[in-house]
């Protein structure tokens, strides 16, 4: 079954919102977590990467500011992207790289179902 | 930024055949992983191959990789309608220990 879940699965709000996206590992450990943005028919791109504990770190050419990253337990990153436009609109995927306990191995990764953003 | 270039962007086939893919990488890296992914929906994973590792096997799969030309291969052999998605490669960076991935294959087998 699923190992990492995400929610909401997708969401359609209006020009100007801000709107959260959870990832969640669930049933292993995860002190890195990542977020990756795929606009239609293009691959996945690498936003940021979420340490628990500490300030994310964002791939060139992404707004830190825009797109918010908590990562405030093993088990949970959320993403807040603010003042959301029509260009925001994508799928946002993440995944979680599990700290080797909880029998998973050590810096195994797994990726979310993916959340649909649509800004209106 | 992504990891490196796939080709073909697109191949059609018909079923029964065998379809191949290709992918170029830039950095280095510890292992190299291939998903796929059916339109709108999320990635399953496919097989991984070790940086030390030239060639793996999974059912219908094969996987290649050349270190040296920093390139790898996917292999379907005897496709099925079923295996109509879009493919990608990712390598994981030494460095960052992050995935990028490559920019895909959409496989469109033929029934």
């Amino acid at each position: 079954g699923a190992v990492v879940s995400q929610h909401p699965s997708w969401v359609i709000c209006k020009s100007g919102t801000s709107v959260k996206i959870e990832c969640r590992s669930l049933d292993f450990q995860a002190t890195t977590m990542f977020w990756y943005r795929q606009f239609p028919k293009q691959s996945l791109m690498l936003m940021a990467t979420s340490n628990e504990g500490s300030k994310a770190t964002y791939e060139q050419g992404v707004e830190k500011d825009k797109f918010l990253i908590n990562h405030a337990s093993l088990t949970l990153s959320t993403l807040t992207v603010t003042s959301a436009h029509p260009e925001d609109s994508s799928f946002y995927i993440c995944s979680a790289r599990s700290a080797g306990t909880s029998g998973r191995a050590h810096n195994e990764q797994f990726f979310g179902p993916g959340t649909r953003l649509t800004v209106l | 930024s992504q990891q490196g270039e796939e080709d073909p962007q697109a191949l059609s086939i018909q079923e029964g055949e065998n379809a191949t893919m290709n992918c170029s990488y830039k950095t280095s890296i510890n292992n190299l992983q291939w998903y796929r992914q059916n339109s709108g929906r999320g990635l399953v994973h496919l097989i991984l191959i070790r940086s030390n590792e030239r060639e793996k096997h999974s059912g219908r799969l094969r996987v290649t990789l050349d270190t040296s030309k920093k390139s790898s291969s996917l292999l379907i052999t005897a496709s099925r309608a079923a295996d109509t998605a879009s493919y990608f490669c990712a390598g994981m960076d030494t460095g960052r220990r992050a995935l990028t991935f490559g920019s895909g294959t959409r496989l469109q087998v033929q029934p």
